[in-house]
Parts: structure tokens; C-alpha cells; sequence
């Protein structure tokens, strides 16, 4: 199947800082990605859909001046995190849906844990 | 809104024991079923899905019913491995809409 991967794979930083995670879709192109987070012991929650050419669509609650997202090219999407909290702790996922036969099937990112010390 | 429900975790079973993992959902319109699974330090993958009424789902032995009528999507295995220990997520997407709504996960274990 196809692999889309996400850098770093953990990161810490301290409160107030901003950091950068990378989402590739590495054999195919995508012009749509979806960021999620996941909480400890709980479901991933998306937060955007990341739309490559134009904005970001960003979920109910969620502060897209908090949460950039950029659709840089058909293969890399990034979230910042910016002026990050101890709160935006959390294990962020990305995926990538690809056309197979009939249907869309996504494609998930083995995630980016981070750590707001 | 669109919503599934999972059945909480965590679930501990012996190996080659029959597993049940309760999923239902509410949605509008005619959404496609999936069942994820996320082994550890792995990205989420797709195990079964099923896109309309009756049809049923199947891989690695895992199988899964779409229940128009219950509204469900139960994942059963008959035998399970300790291969098999890890997190499984129910979603539902709906037509034309790419986006996923997720259940909360539960964590299967299987002891040897």
C-alpha cells in the first residue's frame, strides 16, 4: 500500500516555542491531508484538512492561528505548532487518502508524539 | 453530527479465544464502515471496510457485518493470536466526504 510518513517522530520543546511537523505522502500525490490529534486513551480527533493550492479547513474549535498548516507541494503538508503550551501535548497524526480502483482509501502517518515541557 | 461508539477497553483474552469488539454508529445519509488497527509504535491501517447495508468486510480473519438495522459494524475474529494484540478503531465516513470520524479506540491484548 502506499507509506506516508511524518517528521520528527517525537519532539520536546519548551512552552512558548514553535515547532514544525512534517506529513509526505512518499509514493503518491496528494492534494488533500487531514491532521489529527490523539489524546491518551482517546480517539483521534481531526482538527484540519489540509488542501494543497489554497487554505486550510480547520474543524470546530480549533485555532487555526495556533495550528498552521501549510500544503507546501502534492506530497508535503506541515503543522506548526505555535507558541506551544504544556496542553498541546499530545500525539498528532496525518493522512493522506489515495484513489484505488473505485474508492478513496487513507493513508496514515505512524504519528509525531509532542512533548510541551 | 456523525458519531461511533466503540465498545471501552482494554480487552485481555487468551490466545485462540473468539473475539467481539461492539461498534455502532449515528450518521446522515449513507456512510462507508471501516475498522483500523494501530499496532504498537505503527501508523493506523486499514483492516476490513464495508460501504453499504448487508455487505460484510473481511481480512486476516476478521470479519465485520454492516447492520443498517442495529446501526453496527461488530469486528469478530474466531481464533485469536498474540499477533493480533493492538488498538482497534471503528469509523464511518460518509458519502462524498473524505473525512473520518473515529470511535475511541479499544486495546486488545492476547496473552499467550
Amino acid at each position: 500500500g502506499a507509506v506516508v510518513s511524518q517528521h520528527p517522530s517525537w519532539v520536546i520543546c519548551k512552552s512558548g516555542t514553535s515547532v514544525k511537523i512534517e506529513c509526505r505522502s512518499l509514493d503518491f500525490q496528494a492534494t488533500t491531508m487531514f491532521w489529527y490529534r490523539q489524546f491518551p486513551k482517546q480517539s483521534l480527533m481531526l482538527m484540519a484538512t489540509s488542501n494543497e493550492g489554497s487554505k486550510a479547513t480547520y474543524e470546530q474549535g480549533v485555532e487555526k492561528d495556533k495550528f498552521l498548516i501549510n500544503h507546501a507541494s502534492l506530497t508535503l503538508s506541515t503543522l506548526t505548532v505555535t507558541s506551544a503550551h504544556p496542553e498541546d501535548s499530545s500525539f498528532y497524526i496525518c493522512s493522506a487518502p489515495q484513489k484505488l480502483s473505485s474508492y478513496n482509501e487513507q493513508f496514515f502517518g505512524p504519528g509525531t508524539r509532542l512533548t510541551v515541557l | 453530527g456523525d458519531s461511533v461508539t466503540q465498545m471501552e477497553g482494554p480487552v485481555t483474552l487468551s490466545e485462540e479465544a473468539f473475539l467481539t469488539i461492539n461498534c455502532t454508529y449515528t450518521a446522515t445519509g449513507y456512510p462507508s464502515l471501516f475498522w483500523y488497527v494501530q499496532y504498537p509504535g505503527e501508523g493506523l491501517q486499514l483492516l476490513l471496510k464495508a460501504t453499504k447495508a448487508d455487505d460484510k468486510g473481511s481480512n486476516k480473519g476478521f470479519e465485520a457485518t454492516y447492520r443498517k438495522e442495529t446501526t453496527s459494524f461488530h469486528l469478530e475474529k474466531g481464533s485469536v493470536q498474540v499477533s493480533d494484540s493492538a488498538v482497534y478503531f471503528c469509523a464511518l465516513k460518509n458519502f462524498g466526504n473524505e473525512k473520518l470520524t473515529f470511535g475511541t479506540g479499544t486495546r486488545l491484548t492476547i496473552i499467550p
